[in-house]
């Protein structure tokens, strides 16, 4: 097994542009998170997933990001229009059966720039 | 709130000597702590998780409910635990989430 993937892996885009990122989780699992890791605010949970549903989208940080998971095994966070300030490295991760009783999986990352 | 702290952001240690890697929380209930860590270009994992009360590459941590603490300890440093440690809490109430500390750079020197 793979484990998580994500893609792109490194993503450098313009202020105002759109940017897509995009996750597989383990397969099998029910839930899938996304985090955001910069200098200031380490690690943050933006939301997660429990079969396809979002469950706690608390942690987006406004109305320009946006997650999707339309099946069990994709995922896309979308940032739109992106800003520098959204420059981070962003996290997917998975687990089999939640963030209480089961260990989460990380996905390698995506480090986002935007100038 | 539910909060995590890591007062250290940087610690260095020398070969053979033990370390401590501090982690504090905030949290009204019983905790779920874990440490997680993360080598040079791999991947973010688990390290260990206090309800399981293991030892993984020689350390442990101790949960202290007094201190509100779950420090991470190995009593003999290797070259190969340098990397960066990131303690976390499992929040309750409505839906679960983990919650993490900024995390800890340790590097063990020759």
């Amino acid at each position: 097994d793979a484990g998580v993937i994500q893609s792109p892996r490194h993503e450098v885009t313009e202020m105002g542009q759109e940017v897509t990122l995009r996750c597989k989780p383990i397969s099998g699992h029910d839930y899938l998170f996304w985090y955001r890791q910069t200098m200031m605010r380490g690690l943050e949970l933006l939301i997660y997933f429990n079969n396809n549903v979002p469950i706690d989208d608390s942690g987006m940080p406004e109305d320009r990001f946006s997650a999707k998971m339309p099946n069990a095994s994709f995922s896309t966070l979308k940032i739109q229009p992106s800003e520098p300030r959204d420059s981070a490295v962003y996290f997917c991760a998975s687990s089999a059966s939640g963030a209480y009783t089961d260990t989460q999986y990380f996905g390698p990352g995506t480090r986002l720039t935007v100038l | 709130a539910q909060r995590v702290t890591q007062p250290e952001k940087l610690l260095s240690v020398f070969k053979g000597a033990p370390v401590e890697l501090k982690c504090n929380y905030s949290y009204s209930g019983s905790p779920e702590l874990f440490w997680y860590v993360q080598y040079s270009r791999q991947r973010l994992q688990l390290l260990l998780r206090h309800i399981s009360r293991e030892s993984i590459k020689g350390f442990t941590a101790d949960l202290n409910k007094g201190e509100t603490s779950f420090h991470l300890k190995k009593p003999f440093a290797q070259e190969e635990d340098s990397a960066m440690y990131y303690c976390a809490l499992i929040t309750q109430g409505g839906s679960e989430k983990l919650v993490f500390g900024k995390g800890t750079k340790l590097t063990v020197n020759p």
